[in-house]
């Protein structure tokens, strides 16, 4: 059974680093590539990253490019979100996922709060 | 501004079928085969129920369909029952600017 388990998340100040992790178990972790989708309280799903099952290749939205990076160790089975130079826009429950081959999640963790506020 | 695009909300009454539009461009829904629904409870992760624009994981009711026409995609309930009252996003491939993108939500509500 896949199972992802976030952690990392809680209250930054805006302009703030925070870093996530996805502790990933049930599946061979370095075959599939993985994603960042969060949530908005209140609002819908939006995708913020993406790396391939290497890590060699990573995709941003314009939303967060140039402040959040993902990454990957695979020899962890564990999946991160760096996160720079937060905005309270960023405030969202983020949840890590495994994707299928054309990047749509197909198993979703059960997600980590970041609040953005001062 | 989602890049998909739904209808806030729609309602049915048990039994009956109600249809969610997820409306992208040629970019997205239109180039590729890959669109994916998703149900949402409250307060938890979203749940996989249609990938591949018509393909339904292991142990997803019959009664949840897809399809696609054009830069349309639709998932359509049948047989309307309690627990699907629920959110429902569409998901597409976007190629790779951006990679994915999702639609805004659809809220159904069994009456």
């Amino acid at each position: 059974e896949v199972q992802l388990l976030e952690s990392g998340g809680g209250l930054i100040q805006p302009g703030g680093s925070l870093r996530l992790s996805c502790a990933a178990s049930g599946f061979t972790f370095i075959t599939y590539a993985m994603s960042w989708v969060r949530q908005a309280p209140g609002k819908g799903l939006e995708w913020v990253s993406a790396t391939t099952g290497s890590g060699a290749t990573t995709y941003y939205a314009d939303s967060v490019k140039g402040r959040f990076t993902i990454s990957r160790d695979n020899s962890k089975n564990t999946l991160y979100l760096q996160m720079n130079s937060l905005r309270a826009e960023d405030t969202a429950v983020y949840y890590c996922a495994k994707v299928r081959n054309d990047y749509t999640p197909d198993n979703w963790g059960q997600g980590t709060l970041v609040t953005v506020s001062s | 501004q989602p890049a998909l695009t739904q209808p806030r909300s729609v309602a049915g009454s048990p039994g009956q079928s109600v249809t969610i539009s997820c409306t992208g461009s040629r970019s997205d829904v239109g180039a590729y085969n890959y669109v994916s629904w998703y149900q949402q409870y409250p307060g938890k992760a979203p749940k996989l129920i249609i990938h591949d624009v018509i393909e339904r994981p292991s142990g997803v009711p019959d009664r949840f369909s897809g399809s696609k026409s054009g830069n349309t995609a639709s998932l359509t309930i049948s047989g309307l029952q309690v627990e699907d009252e629920a959110d429902y996003y569409c998901c597409a491939y976007g190629g790779r600017f951006p990679l994915v993108v999702f639609g805004g939500g659809t809220k159904v509500t069994v009456l």
